[in-house]
């Protein structure tokens, strides 16, 4: 699978747009960007994910590069439940996922 | 549906035994994976599961480990000797049928404490 690179930490006021980048320079044609986040304690849950196509559903939107080279999760109006870990994987949806260290998003009220 | 279930949430033992976790997936869910996650990492890939066969196995899962899935159903992970290397926690996921497009759904995990 490719690597991602994601900053380790973010900062957001809430009710304002959470933008969180990732690098996925080496993606292959065939590999999709996913994003998970982990909110503390809990196991991974899945947000988004999408192949070339910008994406949007009731989480959150998915802007991916024309070149595919990188994506930006934008969580519209974060919430101090939006608190978490966010991982951006790249995968070909027939292998197991594989986490990086994420970004942790931390929303202040 | 209740999603991932796994059992136990909690287990503390001594370095040396063995332990067994086990983790039932959304019903009808082919896919079964298990991860281990320490603390400020993310989850590494343990194995994962395509109904009852064992598909794949990751380097960290070491002799001491093994995983089963009778009849592709519940799956069970058990450490033998563990150590204190091992004190993480162990997350289940299970996914559907293998088609592209599909979401893993973890579950909430077992935190494992060997003392």
């Amino acid at each position: 699978d490719a690597k991602t690179t994601q900053p380790p930490s973010m900062d957001c006021a809430e009710g304002r747009a959470a933008n969180l980048p990732c690098n996925h320079s080496t993606i292959s044609g065939n590999e999709y960007v996913y994003w998970y986040r982990q909110i503390h304690s809990q196991g991974p849950q899945y947000i988004i994910h999408g192949l070339k196509n910008n994406e949007t559903n009731e989480m959150a939107s998915l802007i991916i590069t024309e070149d595919r080279k990188s994506s930006t999760l934008i969580l519209p109006h974060a919430t101090l439940r939006d608190t978490a870990v966010y991982y951006c994987i790249v995968n070909t949806g027939r292998r197991a996922l594989t986490f990086g260290s994420g970004t942790r998003l931390q929303v202040q009220p | 549906d209740t999603g991932v279930s796994q059992d136990p949430r909690h287990k503390i033992t001594k370095r040396g035994q063995n332990v067994t976790f086990r983790c039932d997936p959304i019903s009808e869910h082919n896919r079964l994976y298990w991860y281990r996650q320490t603390l400020g990492q993310g989850p590494e890939f343990l194995t994962y599961f395509q109904n009852e066969a064992q598909l794949e196995k990751s380097r960290l899962l070491s002799d001491r480990f093994s995983a089963e899935r009778p009849k592709g159903s519940f799956s069970t992970l058990e450490i033998q000797r563990t150590e204190q290397g091992d004190s993480a926690m162990y997350l289940c996921a299970s996914s559907p049928r293998d088609t592209l497009n599909t979401e893993a759904f973890f579950g909430q995990g077992t935190r494992l404490t060997v003392v």
